[in-house]
């Protein structure tokens, strides 16, 4: 069974950092594109990021290009997202989704980032 | 950037149907992808590349897509159906979704 599990989330304080994981498992990590999605309360689904399997293929959403930096470690099954220069913008549930054969085919259960001094 | 423009909402009684649009200039030519979402939870692939229905999805969903509109159709609207729908399409660096449509079934 696929398995997507978040963590890292929390209470930042404005221009402050995290750091996101997101533990995989039931299926071959590095054979697959990863992204991140967010959505702050009550809001829409916002794409944030994109890892291709090897993690040679990056991008990023505008809103969070130069400050978010998405990373992986395929020995560990694990995908990662660095966020830096934190605003009130950037509160919201982050998703870790997997890209399969039908698209964003697998989303973890978000983990809450809430940035307030 | 590329936007897509859905509805705020759509309103279709019980058992009818329910057409969600999703509206981007020549989306005709994109692969669209949609998701349902139902409060609180994480939100699950209905149909992928335009008409493709994953497995587990009722074949009352169905997609189409033309010219600068792709639709969601779900006939025969349950309750369970009440959600809300969005649309998504990659744009080349990005992957780019609608604003949402919330479903009401009455």
């Amino acid at each position: 069974e696929v398995q997507l599990v978040e963590s890292g989330g929390g209470l930042a304080q404005p221009g402050g950092s995290l750091r996101l994981s997101c533990a995989a498992s039931g299926f071959t990590f590095n054979s697959f594109e990863m992204d991140w999605v967010r959505q702050a309360p009550g809001k829409g689904l916002e794409w944030v990021s994109y890892i291709s399997g090897s993690g040679s293929t990056i991008y990023y959403a505008d809103s969070v290009k130069g400050r978010f930096t998405i990373s992986r470690d395929n020995a560990k099954n694990s995908l990662y997202l660095q966020l830096n220069s934190l605003g009130a913008e950037d509160s919201a549930t982050y998703y870790c989704v997997r890209e399969g054969p039908t698209l964003f085919d697998h989303w973890g259960r978000g983990t809450l980032v809430t940035v307030s001094s | 950037s590329y936007d897509l423009t859905q509805p705020l909402s759509v309103s279709v009684a019980l058992g009818q149907t329910a057409r969600i649009t999703c509206g981007g200039n020549n989306i005709g030519g994109k692969n669209v992808h949609w998701y349902q979402q139902g409060p609180g939870q994480a939100p699950v692939v209905v149909i992928h590349r335009d008409t493709q229905r994953p497995s587990g999805i009722p074949e009352r969903f169905s997609g189409s897509n033309s010219g600068n509109t792709a639709t969601l159709t779900i006939r025969g609207v349950q309750v369970g159906d009440e959600a809300k729908y969005y649309c998504q399409v990659w744009d080349g660096s990005s992957w780019v979704f609608g604003g949402g449509t919330h479903l009401t079934v009455l």
